[in-house]
């Protein structure tokens, strides 16, 4: 059965210190998400790939977060340094049809991650 | 700029009973997607149903059926014959092709389903 796989599962970590967050989307996908959830702002964009190249981060705080897609199979999220308001749940997503408006997302289980 | 609406922060329903979770929306793009994501207490988000704008009918995917009223602007999901297991978070959520085309959700609503 298909998944996207997120790691870790839970993080806590002291503020000023890097936080790196793994995805590995589903096989043969073409999009990645990345997402935040809180309860103050719900789900927000965080960035989006296509291809592996970057179309949107419009709402990712630039200077302190970062996300590359160094493969087909990996895309990664980095916090540095890490503050006590990044202290979220961060979901990633794939999809197949390449940014459709009929694409259906598959989300992973997400990182839940406490900055102290 | 795309906006979603979801007015009621919870909801209760009787088991087997029907319920309905309010979703509006504001685009002026012709083509869009609307979709339902369901989110129970572990987490993860779970897709449960899709309408194109241009379909002309009703999605439907088991108990779960898609109120849309496209003048309305809105796409209404409605649960038949709850199940104690359908207690849960219920995002809406829209996506259009121009631009980056990218998904964006509303702030959900909370449905609880009692015995």
């Amino acid at each position: 059965d298909a998944r996207v796989t997120q790691t870790p599962r839970h993080k806590v970590t002291e503020m000023g210190q890097e936080v790196t967050m793994r995805c590995q989307p589903i096989l043969g996908h073409n999009t990645v998400f990345w997402y935040r959830q809180t309860m103050m702002q719900g789900l927000e964009l965080l960035a989006y790939f296509r291809n592996r190249a970057p179309l949107d981060d419009s709402g990712m705080p630039k200077d302190r977060f970062s996300a590359e897609m160094p493969d087909a199979t990996l895309a990664t999220l980095k916090i540095q340094p890490s503050e006590p308001r990044d202290s979220a749940v961060y979901f990633c997503a794939s999809g197949s049809k390449g940014g459709a408006a009929n694409e259906k997302l598959f989300f992973g289980s997400g990182t839940q991650l406490s900055v102290l | 700029a795309q906006k979603i609406t979801q007015t009621q922060p919870g909801m209760f329903v009787q088991e087997k009973e029907a319920v309905t979770l309010d979703c509006t929306y504001d685009t002026s793009d012709p083509s869009y997607g609307l979709f339902w994501y369901k989110q129970p207490s572990s987490g993860e988000m779970i897709f449960l149903i899709y309408q194109g704008s241009y379909d002309q009918q009703n999605a439907t995917e088991g108990r779960y059926s898609l109120n849309f009223q496209k003048a309305r602007k809105s796409a209404n999901l409605v649960i038949s014959a709850s199940q104690l297991g359908d207690s849960a978070m219920y995002f809406c959520a829209m996506r259009d092709v121009q631009g980056y085309s990218t998904l964006t959700f509303g702030k959900g609503t909370m449905l609880l389903v009692s015995p």
